[in-house]
């Protein structure tokens, strides 16, 4: 089985400051992990993923997300957050032997404060 | 490049009523992914459906039914709604190669109300 915790329901930051968001992850072989973004009322959009290679992956918007194994986390992050950040945020699991389903997490709504 | 379509956007019907959701998928991509989620809560997969056969399933019942047509859109079928089947809809699309997909990209959803 393969599942995603997100332990923030929601993450409040003031414009300019860093940006976390934290995800961890089970899966019973080598995961492949994701971090969508969604807007209200919008489907999903894609943000980046780790599929193998460096720990740390580079994606839309000036986000980036750090890959650590012994942790099982695959932390979202953002140097210096913009009010157009706020959204929800979803961190997905695929393993790569049960290649078809991606498993999400509860989301984590992001809140940037002018 | 066009994206993922999702038609129609907003849906009402009633308990015990059939609804059929579509989706067009993103040029180039052959695989679709079915998903709902609830108010408050992540996507869950319903199914995936590659070369118009259903490729893997979710824990759903069976009344959750699916098509993929030749030009790799997909129709989401669900007879004999309940309350609890409103949510709102999201079909993804990929591409699958080698036995391995690349990354799920979403359509916009539908938003299906169950009075």
């Amino acid at each position: 089985a393969q599942s995603v915790a997100q332990p923030e329901d929601q993450v409040k930051v003031a414009e300019g400051n860093p940006l976390t968001v934290k995800c961890t992850y089970s899966v019973s072989g080598n995961p492949y992990l994701f971090w969508y973004v969604q807007y209200p009322n919008r489907g999903l959009q894609f943000l980046l993923k780790y599929i193998t290679g460096d720990n740390l992956v580079k994606g839309s918007y000036g986000f980036e997300a750090e890959f650590n194994k012994s942790q099982t986390s695959f932390h979202l992050k953002k140097p210096s957050a913009l009010v157009s950040d706020s959204a929800l945020y979803f961190c997905a699991v695929r393993d790569r032997w049960n290649d078809y389903k991606l498993s999400f997490g509860a989301g984590t709504t992001v809140t940037v404060r002018a | 490049e066009t994206g993922v379509t999702q038609s129609p956007t907003h849906l009402i019907k009633t308990r015990g009523q059939q609804v059929t959701l579509r989706c067009s998928s993103q040029s180039g991509h052959n695989t679709v992914s079915w998903y709902q989620q609830a108010l408050g809560q992540g996507p869950q997969f319903i199914f995936q459906y590659y070369r118009e056969e259903e490729n893997g399933r979710g824990n759903f019942p069976p009344r959750f039914s699916g098509l993929q047509f030749p030009n790799y859109s997909s129709e989401l079928n669900v007879n004999a709604l309940e309350l609890d089947d409103s949510a709102l809809y999201l079909c993804a699309s990929s591409f699958l190669a080698g036995g391995s997909t690349d990354t799920q990209y979403f359509g916009p959803g539908t938003r299906l109300t169950v009075l």
